[in-house]
């Protein structure tokens, strides 16, 4: 089972961005988005789709539907510029989309 | 609050193993599997495999079938990734995480393996 991200997305300040993930039937899975910084370890910033945890901006959103999973930043700021990556379990199977790297300019 | 605390880093010669330790605390640890994950330096996330603390039962990527091992010791809340047969493409940056289902990962702070002759 794989995962699709597109390598690059950019923003200007104060935008929306909207990052996707692709894979057959995801709609039928929960995703989680993660977000990592240089020289960081990954950091949950949504979960079952579209819930956020504890302490995460309520610029960030998720949906989920039909092959397509997105994550989304509303008003998106300098310090949201990072590497995004999707996840969703197969069987046992975690699998990680190739991340989306978001360029906020 | 859930705390993930792994060892060092390793530098290690072509064909040597390593074995990387991740210490879990804030939570009950036979609750909840671990799985690892590396990430070559530039590149995405790499999923190896999970374990079961609780029954000690794994599961491997096929890629590292054979060459990885996942155990733990539940006395002291810790679980073990080792790597044999290493080579220089396994240079990554290794980390361990608690797998909840649907509710997402909770992450180590990640080991560097450097493997170089």
């Amino acid at each position: 089972y794989e995962l699709t991200q597109p390598p690059s997305v950019s923003v200007s300040p104060g935008q929306t961005a909207s990052i996707i993930c692709s894979g057959d039937k995801l709609g039928d899975k929960y995703v989680c988005w993660y977000q990592q910084k240089p020289g960081q370890s990954p950091v949950l910033v949504i979960y079952e789709d579209n819930k956020r945890p504890s302490g995460i901006p309520e610029r960030f959103s998720g949906s989920n539907s039909g092959n397509t999973a997105t994550l989304t930043i509303s008003g998106a700021q300098a310090m949201d510029e990072a590497d995004y990556y999707c996840q969703a379990w197969d069987i046992s199977n975690v699998i990680f989309g190739g991340g989306t790297k978001l360029t906020v300019l | 609050q859930v705390q993930l605390v792994q060892s060092g880093t390793e530098v290690k010669k072509p064909g040597a193993s390593v074995k990387v330790s991740c210490k879990a605390s804030g939570y009950t640890f036979i609750a909840y599997d671990i799985i690892w994950v590396r990430q070559a330096t530039g590149q995405g996330l790499e999923w190896m495999g999970w374990m079961s603390p609780s029954s000690g039962s794994a599961g491997y990527a096929q890629k590292f079938q054979g060459r990885v091992n996942l155990t733990r010791n539940t006395s002291i809340n810790t679980a073990y990734m080792e790597l044999s047969s290493l080579r220089s493409g396994d240079t990554a940056m290794y980390y361990c995480a608690r797998a909840d289902g649907r509710l997402g990962l909770s992450w180590g702070q990640g080991t560097l393996v450097t493997v170089s002759s």
